[in-house]
């Protein structure tokens, strides 16, 4: 069966340092991958999205960026955290297009 | 892009009750799920309907697509019941799961 990693649960980090969240998806191959942030106030806002290895698609032009160097990995990063950037971030997985969404279950950040 | 609204916005219930969320679209969609999220953020998927109607004990969703609306029914409450629900729904040829801002639930002892 699969399965979703995303690690860690929760992350304290003062302004300006680095970032790197990382999810793994077992169980499958070729999925599409998603990043998603969830702020408070509850709406779900999609970041960044990935069809295949090295290929990412860009939703929301901000401070962040992600990767996917293998087949199953996904990693949101950031050179420089600001204060805006905190928040819930989730990952998650579906099988291809028009495919059941699966989550991680998410990293609460703080940034101070 | 595609719009997404659910409502109500916030719902309290007594445990035992029944209820009906509601999931409007602005345009025809290739699918739609319905998520709930605990009160601890895990995202659970509890149904892929593009259409028709499906059922899984307590809860059943049916999708009229040509209306462009879904909706979650929760019947019998449960205090585990309680959370935030939400709708996503892909427009045609869209790689993107867009989501509605939720129905938050609060079922009562």
């Amino acid at each position: 069966s699969q399965t979703i990693h995303q690690w860690p649960a929760t992350l304290v980090q003062p302004v300006g340092s680095p970032l790197s969240l990382e999810c793994t998806v077992e169980g499958t191959s070729n999925p599409n991958l998603y990043w998603y942030r969830q702020a408070a106030g509850r709406g779900l806002q999609l970041l960044f999205y990935s069809v295949g290895i090295g290929q990412i698609s860009s939703e929301v032009p901000q401070n962040l960026s992600a990767s996917r160097p293998q087949d199953r990995q996904f990693i949101l990063s950031s050179k420089k955290l600001l204060l805006s950037d905190s928040g819930f971030y989730l990952c998650a997985w579906s099988e291809g297009v028009d495919e059941k969404l699966f989550f991680g279950s998410g990293t609460q950040l703080s940034v101070l | 892009g595609i719009q997404v609204e659910q409502s109500p916005p916030d719902l309290i219930l007594q445990e035992g009750a029944n209820s009906t969320l509601r999931c409007n679209f602005s345009d025809s969609v290739n699918n739609l799920q319905w998520f709930h999220q605990n009160p601890w953020g895990q995202l659970i998927n509890l149904f892929y309907i593009p259409s028709g109607t499906k059922q899984n004990g307590r809860l059943s969703a049916t999708t009229v697509a040509t209306e462009r609306y879904s909706l979650l029914y929760i019947s019998s409450s449960q205090t585990t019941d309680s959370g935030v629900y939400f709708c996503a729904v892909e427009a045609g040829g869209s790689y993107i799961p867009t989501f509605g801002r939720g129905t938050s639930l609060i079922v009562h002892p």
